[in-house]
């Protein structure tokens, strides 16, 4: 069975404190996307990378940075949490060479509260 | 901007009757729709999908029905289930890098 594995499923960290958010896959896939997803707002893109050491700013990037050092593996990172981080952060994959064919494949999801 | 949003944020049915989840999109470039389930706790699943050279498509009690004249998805479910309880997002593929634009949610709550 195909996974998109998140470290973690619950995480307390101190603001201003520097937040590492892991996520890595099994499927060989090029695309690999962070969401967060907060009551009422939905799923908001922050950064996807389509490509090793690739990354794109989503809706969202201010406060993150991502790292891809290699195709399974993608980071998200809070230079500085904040207290307005405090959500649940989901990260995806697809591949490029099947299409579009059923969408993203989502991670469990981290829900992260900075205090 | 790009929108794909959903008309109510909450539905709350009988156990047996049908659901309907309504979504509209903005972006008439969009060529690929599909709707996800979210249990709580858990990552948004794959229900059910749709191109925009299709009206309807149909799967085990789910079909989706896709009118492009006014950018509106819906989400039809038959006998709903306690098992059905869970948001439900739709979400449309825009622009390259093979981004989803989602929607903000409808939480159903099935009522025995």
């Amino acid at each position: 069975d195909v996974k998109v594995t998140q470290s973690s499923r619950y995480l307390v960290k101190r603001t201003g404190e520097k937040v590492f958010l892991e996520c890595v896959q099994d499927m060989d896939h090029e695309n690999m996307f962070w969401y967060r997803q907060d009551p009422g707002l939905g799923l908001r893109l922050i950064y996807f990378s389509y490509d090793v050491k690739m990354k794109e700013k989503g809706d969202i990037p201010e406060g993150y940075s991502v790292s891809r050092e290699k195709k399974e593996r993608f980071s998200l990172i809070l230079e500085s949490a904040s207290t307005n981080q405090t959500s649940m952060y989901l990260c995806a994959s697809i591949s490029t060479g099947t299409g579009r064919n059923y969408g993203y494949t989502f991670g469990s999801g981290t829900r992260l509260t900075v205090v | 901007g790009e929108s794909v949003g959903l008309h109510l944020p909450t539905l709350s049915v009988q156990e047996g009757d049908n659901s309907i989840i309504n979504c509209a999109y903005s972006n008439s470039a969009s060529d690929y729709f599909i709707w996800y389930k979210q249990e709580s706790g858990k990552g948004p699943q794959f229900i059910i999908d749709i191109r925009s050279n299709m009206d309807k498509r149909q799967g085990q009690r789910v079909t989706v029905l896709l009118n492009k004249t006014v950018k509106h998805l819906s989400l039809q479910i038959a006998a709903t289930q306690p098992g059905d309880s869970a948001v439900y997002f739709c979400a449309g593929f825009s622009g390259g890098y093979n981004k989803l634009i989602f929607g903000a949610g409808t939480r159903l709550a099935v009522h025995p």
